[in-house]
């Protein structure tokens, strides 16, 4: 059983679209994240929910828009894709967000590529 | 401003032997780390971690030692194994009440059998 599954794992779309990706955790936590991994191959966060509440929500575009429907589910919606949108973006989810000590868990992401 | 670094982008070990990673940071007020490992094409899955109150914390082959008055940690794995091939990733936990991870760009070991 996956604990965290992203759909859908590859992606190629055309400047100017609008997608999105969809994230569900299995774990029964109640905090998720988005973190988006550049060609640098940094891994920044970009947002996170708790219990369907925006808690963290990083420098990025309005094109991008997080979408909870319940706590194991965290969409991305991305509007008017550009070149630089394509990455890795991850999904991850831990128990409650509210510990510095908790593990988050990651999605094995999924694949954007903006030709 | 990037504020955790890892300066090595790869590694090569052989195996057998110890593989010694390396991470810095740069604010004062991180007090948690984490390592996470990641496979190709798979997410980053948690490793080991150690608190500030701790200089060491050791799970099986895997240690991470913590210097504080350096910024510094390192992650020891030994003996190192072709399975452990890997990017590993350095991440702190931002203490300012979000708890958000904030990540190094990882380095790539290579275990050499």
């Amino acid at each position: 059983d996956t604990a965290v599954s992203q759909t859908p794992k590859y992606l190629v779309t055309q400047m100017g679209n609008d997608k999105s990706i969809k994230c569900e955790q299995n774990l029964g936590h109640d905090t998720m994240y988005w973190y988006k991994q550049d060609s640098k191959k940094f891994l920044k966060i970009m947002f996170s929910y708790n219990n369907k509440e925006l808690i963290i929500n990083e420098t990025v575009p309005n094109r991008f828009s997080p979408k909870s429907p319940d706590k194991a589910h965290l969409n991305l919606h991305i509007n008017s894709l550009e070149l630089g949108d394509s990455a890795v973006y991850f999904c991850a989810s831990s128990q409650d967000g509210t510990s510095i000590v908790e593990t988050q868990y990651f999605g094995p992401g999924t694949r954007l590529l903006v030709l | 401003d990037q504020q955790v670094k890892q300066n090595s982008p790869s590694l090569s070990v052989q195996e057998g032997r110890i593989s010694i990673l390396n991470c810095d940071y740069t604010n004062s007020m991180f007090d948690y780390f984490l390592w996470y490992k990641k496979y190709p094409a798979e997410g980053p899955t948690f490793l080991i971690s150690i608190s500030s109150i701790k200089d060491k914390n050791e799970d099986g082959r895997f240690t991470v030692f913590l210097n504080k008055s350096a910024k510094h940690l390192s992650l020891h794995i030994v003996p190192s194994q072709p399975g452990d091939s890997a990017v590993y990733f350095c991440a702190a936990s931002d203490p300012s009440g979000t708890y958000k991870y904030i990540f190094g760009t990882g380095t790539r070991l290579k275990v050499l059998a």
